[in-house]
């Protein structure tokens, strides 16, 4: 099975800082990786897919970048309603498993 | 609009089982595979399973193997769990997902707004 570790698990951050969030896998999963942005008592939504590709609607200060173990999602400036959770899951094979979250908060 | 409506949550006793539903509409639910996840109060997401748009493919988590089933009704647009053998471990919010895309583009673009399944006695 393949593992994500997504590092750090906490985050701290103000107004229009750049972000980014850190996923590896434990063996190669070529881009078959998503990121998803997760509000308290909301259902997770979709931000990235195939590592780089932005979902439609997604803000452009959202990136992905990454391929085999390595994988980072990056906000270029951190907007108020982008303080949330981010998961990212590998699609590569099952069990698709997510990442343990990275909560991003105020500072 | 695509929508996923998720039902039949509850308490339910160690050993119990319950049914959850999903209803989907707003998308030709027969052509997509589906999901289930869920999320222990104050946790991460934790992948369930997976059925194929034809139920030809069906995945499961190995916490869950077993005990757990999946199922689809094309003719009715709906996506089913039927959870046995429940445990204090099972208890958690569980959402329907649709997975879009094939090969590298897959991933769960929309998600149901969860129905809450608590095991206790």
């Amino acid at each position: 099975d393949i593992q994500l570790t997504q590092s750090p698990s906490f985050l701290s951050a103000s107004v229009g800082d750049r972000v980014t969030i850190t996923c590896r896998a434990s063996q190669g999963i070529s881009s078959y990786l998503a990121w998803y942005q997760q509000k308290p008592g909301k259902a997770p939504k979709l931000l990235i897919y195939a590592a780089s590709t932005l979902q439609s609607g997604v803000p452009s200060r959202f990136s992905g970048s990454g391929s085999g173990t390595e994988f980072t999602l990056t906000i270029s400036s951190l907007q108020p309603e982008d303080f949330a959770t981010y998961y990212c899951q590998q699609l590569n094979s099952y069990p698709r498993r997510f990442g343990q979250g990275t909560k991003v908060e105020i500072k | 609009e695509v929508q996923l409506v998720e039902s039949g949550g509850g308490l339910v006793k160690p050993g119990g089982s319950l049914r959850l539903s999903c209803a989907a509409s707003g998308f030709t639910f027969s052509s997509y595979s589906m999901n289930w996840v869920r999320q222990a109060p104050g946790k991460g997401l934790e992948w369930v399973s997976s059925i194929s748009s034809s139920s030809s493919y069906i995945y499961y988590a190995d916490s869950v193997k077993g005990r757990f089933t999946i199922s689809r009704d094309n003719a009715k647009n709906s996506l089913y769990l039927q959870m046995n053998s429940l445990r204090a471990e099972d208890t958690a919010v569980y959402y329907c997902a649709r997975v879009r895309g094939s090969g590298i583009a897959n991933r769960l673009d929309y998600w149901g707004q969860g129905t809450l399944v608590t095991v206790s006695s």
